[in-house]
């Protein structure tokens, strides 16, 4: 079994500052390592993946998160958020779950909200 | 390509009724995966569909069901509704293959915008 833990519900950061929302895990298998994004009123958008490599993993619009096995976390930095940002972030852990299949398991979300 | 799809965005219904929400995978996905969002739970897995068969089922009761067609195409019935049932729906697909592991894909999937049911 797996398990995805986001530490903060809610998140509030002022514009241009930095940011980090943190995410830890437990799986007794290898897994992958995602974290989505959810604007108001849609669904959930890709940020960014650990697959394999690098543990240090970038998204386009200037986000990271680092994969560090020995403490199972895969937290996600911004060092100057835009009010664009506010959004809900999920973290998600996938690991094999039998018969060619991967359970995607999703922590319960962090907000957030960027203040002008 | 166009992404995943999903009808209706948005419904009404009332206690007792049913419901069937209908989900279209990006072209070339298998697989479809179907959750649960509400805002005390989270993000809920409800079951995956792969060549039209269930692969993985959460833990939701039996008024929950899906089904998927020979195009990937997929649905999901929810049948006797009641308040709790208020959610966004999400559909999801993904290119994974059934190969065996390691050359099946990673599990990312691919997001539809949902269908939020409201139960009065």
């Amino acid at each position: 079994a797996q398990s995805v833990t986001q530490l903060d519900s809610q998140v509030p950061v002022f514009e241009e500052a930095p940011v980090e929302l943190r995410c830890n895990y437990s799986s007794s298998v290898s897994v992958y390592l995602f974290w989505y994004v959810q604007y108001p009123n849609q669904g959930l958008q890709l940020l960014l993946k650990y697959l394999s490599g690098s543990t240090l993993v970038e998204s386009i619009n200037g986000f990271e998160a680092e994969f560090n096995k020995s403490q199972t976390s895969f937290h996600l930095r911004k060092p100057s958020v835009h009010i664009s940002d506010t959004a809900e972030y999920f973290c998600a852990v996938s690991g094999y779950s039998g018969a060619g299949s991967y359970q995607l398991t999703f922590g319960k979300g962090t907000k957030l909200s960027v203040i002008p | 390509k166009a992404g995943v799809t999903q009808t209706p965005r948005y419904l009404i219904k009332t206690r007792g009724q049913q419901v069937t929400l209908s989900c279209s995978p990006i072209s070339g996905h298998r697989s479809v995966s179907w959750y649960q969002q509400t805002p005390g739970q989270g993000l809920q897995f409800l079951f995956e569909y792969f060549s039209e068969t269930q692969r993985n089922k959460g833990n939701f009761p039996g008024r929950f069901s899906g089904r998927q067609f020979s195009n990937s195409r997929s649905e999901m019935n929810v049948s006797t509704l009641e308040l709790g049932d208020s959610a966004l729906y999400l559909c999801a697909s993904s290119p994974d293959r059934v190969r065996g592991w390691r050359e099946s894909g990673t599990g990312e999937l691919f997001f539809g915008e949902g269908s939020r049911l409201t139960v009065l």
